[in-house]
């Protein structure tokens, strides 16, 4: 399978506890995305990665969570101190970054990590 | 600031009736681009079209077909003879072209029921 790929699926945990995701991007892909999904609702975008360096993140992403991409390919998301509000769907997508002359490359997301916190 | 509002929030119909969801969306871009995604019960979304702003031709494709209207700020999404597997939540999204064009606005999201 040459998707976007992410794990765990699941992962229930206590609250105070600190959880880690991984992602992998389709291999090519140079830009790799996090988004959280609550039930109900619509993805919300969180960060994105081009490469290595992390170019943007969002005001939902609090202090307690972190993200790395450190050889610009898989990525992890960190959720330490986990709160009953973190509990969502995690959903990691990449694409290609536009060249010059080109519009948009577009996102291809994995089947997401649906976190609980108890 | 950019936004996507689906009003239905779950549609209901029975094998083979045509159906349509609804967005609408509010942008002050004078370029955008606008999405439909699919996500089944499996969770993952899938990409189903990508419209320019520019380009409000109309799009058929199979059994889907889209309904661009910069006038209205609408970008509907028909299913024509709907089949259980068409089953899902639809979301329409949006994003700014340009620099920013990575950052996916999505609607919340209709809830389509395809029954046998």
């Amino acid at each position: 399978d040459t998707g976007v790929s992410q794990d765990p699926r699941h992962k229930i945990t206590k609250r105070g506890q600190n959880v880690t995701f991984r992602c992998d991007p389709i291999s090519e892909h140079n830009r790799l995305y996090w988004y959280r999904q609550t039930l109900g609702q619509g993805p919300e975008f969180l960060t994105y990665f081009q490469n290595e360096a992390q170019l943007e993140k969002s005001r939902l992403l609090s202090d307690r969570f972190s993200a790395e991409r450190p050889k610009g390919s898989f990525s992890t998301l960190e959720i330490q101190r986990t709160e009953q509000g973190d509990s969502a769907m995690y959903l990691c997508a990449s694409s290609l970054a536009a060249l010059a002359g080109t519009t948009y490359n577009e996102q291809f997301f994995g089947p997401g990590t649906r976190l609980t916190v108890l | 600031a950019q936004k996507v509002t689906q009003a239905q929030t779950e549609i209901s119909v029975v094998e083979k009736e045509d159906v349509t969801l609804d967005c609408v969306y509010e942008t002050r871009d004078t370029t955008y681009y606008l999405f439909w995604y699919k996500q089944p019960p499996s969770g993952e979304l899938v990409f189903l079209i990508r419209r320019n702003s520019f380009d409000e031709q109309n799009e058929i494709s199979g059994r889907y077909s889209w309904n661009f209207q910069k006038s209205t700020s609408s970008f509907n999404f028909t299913i024509t003879a709907s089949q259980v597997v068409d089953s899902a939540v639809y979301f329409c999204a949006l994003s700014p072209s340009g620099g920013s064009n990575y950052k996916l606005t999505f609607g919340k999201g209709t809830l389509l029921t395809v029954n046998p």
